[in-house]
Parts: C-alpha cells; sequence; structure tokens
C-alpha cells in the first residue's frame, strides 16, 4: 500500500530547544494531518492543513503542507517534558482510494530536562 | 462530554477464544476506523465504515471481524483465527469518511 515516510525515527532534545520533523510521500496528497500520542493513549489530532504552502500554527507548534504536496513538515519551539511522545503525520488522497487517510510511521521524541 | 470511548482498556484473552472491543462515539460521526498498534510502530488499519450497516476491510482484516448496526457503534471482534493478537487497539471516527480521523484512547489486549 501506499507509504507515508517520517523523519527522523527517534530523537533526543534538550528542554527549551526548537524541534523538526518532516512527512514525505511519492504520491500527492489533498490534507495533510499531525497527531501527537501519549503512552498508552489515542493520538489526538495537533493541527490540519488543507492547501499547498499552507502554513498554521496550534501554540508552540507550526505546521506547513509542503507545495509540491508531497510533503509537510512540523515544527516545536521551546520544547518541554509534556512533548514528550510520538507524532505521527497521516496524509489524505482523493479518488476512490478505498483507504482515504494514510499513516506515517511515527516520529519518536524524548526531551531530556 | 462529546467524545470516543473504548472499553475496556485492558483485556485478557485466552488462546482460542474469541473477544470483542467495544467501541462507541456520540459525535454524530458517520466514518469509524480500527488499527492496530504493535510497540514501538505506527497505525495498521483492519477495518473502517463509511456509514451505517456498511464497512470494508483495511490492510490487516484477516482474523477480524466487525459490524455497524448503529451509526453511534463500531465492535470489533478479534477471533481465534488471528495467531498475534496481542496488540493496542484503537478506536477512531470522522464526521464522514474523507473527514479527519478523531481517536480513542485504545483497548490493550493481551493473551494469558
Amino acid at each position: 500500500g501506499q507509504q507515508l515516510n517520517q523523519s527522523p525515527q527517534s530523537m533526543f532534545i534538550q528542554e527549551g530547544e526548537d524541534v523538526s520533523m518532516n512527512c514525505t510521500s511519492s504520491s500527492i496528497f489533498n490534507t495533510w494531518l499531525w497527531y501527537k500520542q501519549d503512552p498508552g493513549e489515542g493520538p489526538v489530532l495537533l493541527i490540519a492543513l488543507y492547501k499547498a504552502g499552507e502554513l498554521t500554527s496550534n501554540g508552540r507548534l507550526t505546521a506547513q503542507f509542503g507545495i509540491t504536496r508531497k510533503d509537510s513538515f512540523l515544527n516545536i519551539s521551546a520544547s518541554i517534558p509534556s512533548d514528550v511522545g510520538i507524532y505521527f503525520c497521516a496524509g489524505q488522497r482523493s479518488g476512490n482510494y478505498g483507504q482515504n487517510f494514510v499513516f506515517g510511521p511515527g516520529t519518536r521524541l524524548s526531551v531530556l530536562p | 462530554d462529546g467524545g470516543i470511548t473504548q472499553s475496556p482498556k485492558y483485556l485478557f484473552r485466552k488462546e482460542g477464544q474469541n473477544v470483542t472491543l467495544s467501541c462507541e462515539q456520540n459525535l454524530n460521526h458517520d466514518a469509524m476506523y480500527w488499527y492496530r498498534q504493535d510497540p514501538g510502530q505506527g497505525l495498521r488499519l483492519i477495518y473502517y465504515s463509511q456509514i451505517v450497516n456498511d464497512f470494508q476491510k483495511g490492510d490487516i482484516a484477516e482474523g477480524y471481524s466487525v459490524s455497524r448496526e448503529k451509526k453511534e457503534s463500531f465492535p470489533l471482534t478479534v477471533t481465534s483465527a488471528q495467531k498475534n493478537p496481542t496488540a493496542f487497539y484503537l478506536c477512531a471516527s470522522g464526521v464522514t469518511f474523507d473527514q479527519p480521523q478523531h481517536f480513542g484512547d485504545g483497548t490493550r489486549l493481551s493473551i494469558l
């Protein structure tokens, strides 16, 4: 099936640092979503992007819909301990693909005090 | 409060038994989904339903069954045919099939 790649797979940062992660695909997507999953919980939707080039913020989080429509980026500024978790991207394709949304494998973020 | 409720939080099954995981939503969403998540892994789609009384297989449907008799309910049965059922199971719903999905808090299934 369709694959989404997320980079990096995992990262360790110091509290207060900024974080950047991305999600790429070989196919074009119409919508990009970013989720965060805390240990033992379900993913929570952070940001939804609907237009190429769109830049959207949610507090310290900023996400962008890539111009090529094949990628998306998530930045976290001034990280804090509660940012720890797994960040998933998801992309939506147009047309009759059955499985409408495709999820990436996730980026695992650890924040060191 | 509106939301997606999965129960139970933890579930134990003996080998050879079927077990049913509950998912209920009061968001009036048409679309519902079941995913499986293994340790350190991403989400794999088991089944999805675009509307009541309809459902489709996802990428890993073998050994699982679902029903969608009511809009608010989408139970998942893990059958004895599923040889490696130990995993974290997530239910999600969306306003429609092409709208962002919102997740429940999951059920962790373990084999005794």
